[in-house]
């Protein structure tokens, strides 16, 4: 199975870095993933992580230790904007239960002026 | 954006009737798939479907049941409404089974 754990909320101030983690039981998945939700609309795909390390994207990165069972999100230079739910979740292998992903009950970002 | 469409976006129903809820794509993924989401709870597969006529359960898939004759279309039903099933439903789109688009989501309330 696949148990994922994020921190319930988080608290940042503006033009700060911010990092969520995630910290995962899995007998085996193919990618984490992050997704960004704000209030009452629909998840969007921010970022995954196929394999170990740090994939960059703008102000937004993922890093993946699949030996430690961890990945985080980071966010730098905070906008109010960034204030939303960040979802993780992990994506079993392709071809075996394909679908059955697994998210996080994910983490409220607040940031603050 | 990823071209997908939810409906009816609300709706209000009294517990035991049947409610359908669709989703429709035009994108031509093959995975389509049916969350849950509640306070507390984050989102919970329902049922996801990888390719038409090919539907799996997921982890919370008592009381409903889902369809898919054409591509485009993945319908969700609940056989009889319950209050616990009040909640928004988003209906999502892969094309690898990995990466997914959501739809925005179905508020329904069981009274």
């Amino acid at each position: 199975g696949q148990n994922i754990d994020q921190p319930t909320e988080m608290t940042a101030t503006e033009g700060a870095i911010v990092q969520i983690n995630c910290t995962y039981q899995t007998s085996g998945f193919n990618g984490l993933f992050w997704y960004q939700q704000h209030a009452g609309e629909a998840p969007t795909f921010l970022s995954y992580n196929v394999l170990d390390g740090l994939e960059e994207k703008s102000r937004f990165s993922s890093f993946l230790s699949r030996s430690k069972g961890y990945s985080y999100l980071l966010l730098k230079e905070l906008q109010m904007k960034d204030s939303a739910s960040y979802l993780c979740a992990a994506w079993p292998p392709l071809g075996t239960n394909a679908g059955k992903s697994t998210f996080g009950d994910g983490t409220t970002l607040t940031v603050k002026p | 954006d990823a071209g997908i469409t939810q409906s009816p976006r609300h709706k209000v129903t009294e517990t035991g009737t049947p409610v359908t809820l669709r989703c429709h794509q035009t994108e031509n993924h093959r995975y389509m798939y049916w969350y849950r989401q509640d306070p507390g709870h984050g989102l919970r597969l329902i049922h996801y479907s990888y390719g038409v006529k090919d539907t799996d359960k997921g982890e919370v898939s008592d009381g409903y049941s889902v369809s898919r004759s054409k591509t485009e279309d993945f319908l969700l039903t609940l056989e009889s409404a319950t209050s616990s099933q009040t909640s928004v439903y988003f209906c999502a789109i892969s094309e690898s089974g990995s990466e997914a688009f959501f739809g925005q989501g179905t508020r329904l309330t069981v009274v």
